[in-house]
């Protein structure tokens, strides 16, 4: 089945710097990839998501990028604020029923 | 509020105990999920509903029973568990199975002792 791996575990970042977070997947013919944050005692939400068929995606302050070749995608988080620290998490799936998350990363910026 | 609403946030029970959870979403999905999150592990899929009808079982032992009985309800019922099993228990839906963005509720922290 997919393997989806993230890295780094925990990241600390100084206000206004960036943020990147990367994460591998094995299995070739997952197509869909998703992002999602965590807040302190809330369910993670989805903040950005990409398919296979694009190799970059952005929103405002947050950019996902695609590599199918290297079988890795990366979450980019410009001009970070505190209220982005949070746990984030990257997931991948080909089909139905089968999305597999990473074990996720703990974002702190720092004032 | 995500539109995915668990109840109870909080429960604490003891090994004989026999408590269920529940988790309601009023957003017209058609999947539904639950999920075990532990510390440091990657989160768990334990059962997957498509329109009420369960399509996954994820080897989940038989002390947590799932109940889909509409699109719009999910509930875990759960006897006689570990002390390993106390975790936040995720509920989420999506449009379908699969390929769709999931909303999430904010969970249950289940504390066995």
């Amino acid at each position: 089945g997919e393997n989806v791996e993230q890295h780094p575990s925990t990241l600390s970042v100084q206000e206004g710097d960036s943020a990147v977070i990367k994460c591998t997947y094995s299995d070739s013919a997952s197509n869909y990839f998703p992002w999602y944050k965590q807040e302190l005692g809330k369910g993670p939400q989805l903040i950005i998501d990409i398919r296979s068929n694009v190799g970059e995606k952005k929103d405002q302050r947050i950019a996902v990028t695609l590599n199918k070749t290297a079988k890795h995608f990366s979450l980019h988080i410009t001009e970070t604020q505190p209220e982005d620290s949070a746990v984030y998490f990257c997931a991948a799936s080909k089909r139905a029923n089968d999305m597999r998350f990473g074990a996720g990363t703990r974002l702190t910026v720092k004032p | 509020e995500t539109g995915v609403t668990q109840t109870p946030r909080h429960l604490v029970m003891g090994m004989t105990n026999k408590k269920s959870l529940k988790c309601e979403q009023h957003l017209g999905h058609n999947a539904m999920y639950w999920y075990k999150q532990s510390a440091k592990k990657p989160l768990e899929l334990m059962f997957v509903y498509s329109l009420e009808e369960r399509v996954e079982n994820n080897s989940v032992p038989s002390r947590f029973s799932p109940e889909c009985p509409n699109s719009s309800h999910l509930f875990l019922h759960l006897h006689t568990l570990q002390p390993e099993d106390s975790a936040l228990y995720l509920c989420a839906s999506s449009q379908e199975v699969g390929q769709h963005g999931y909303t999430f509720g904010s969970g249950t922290r289940l504390t066995v002792v």
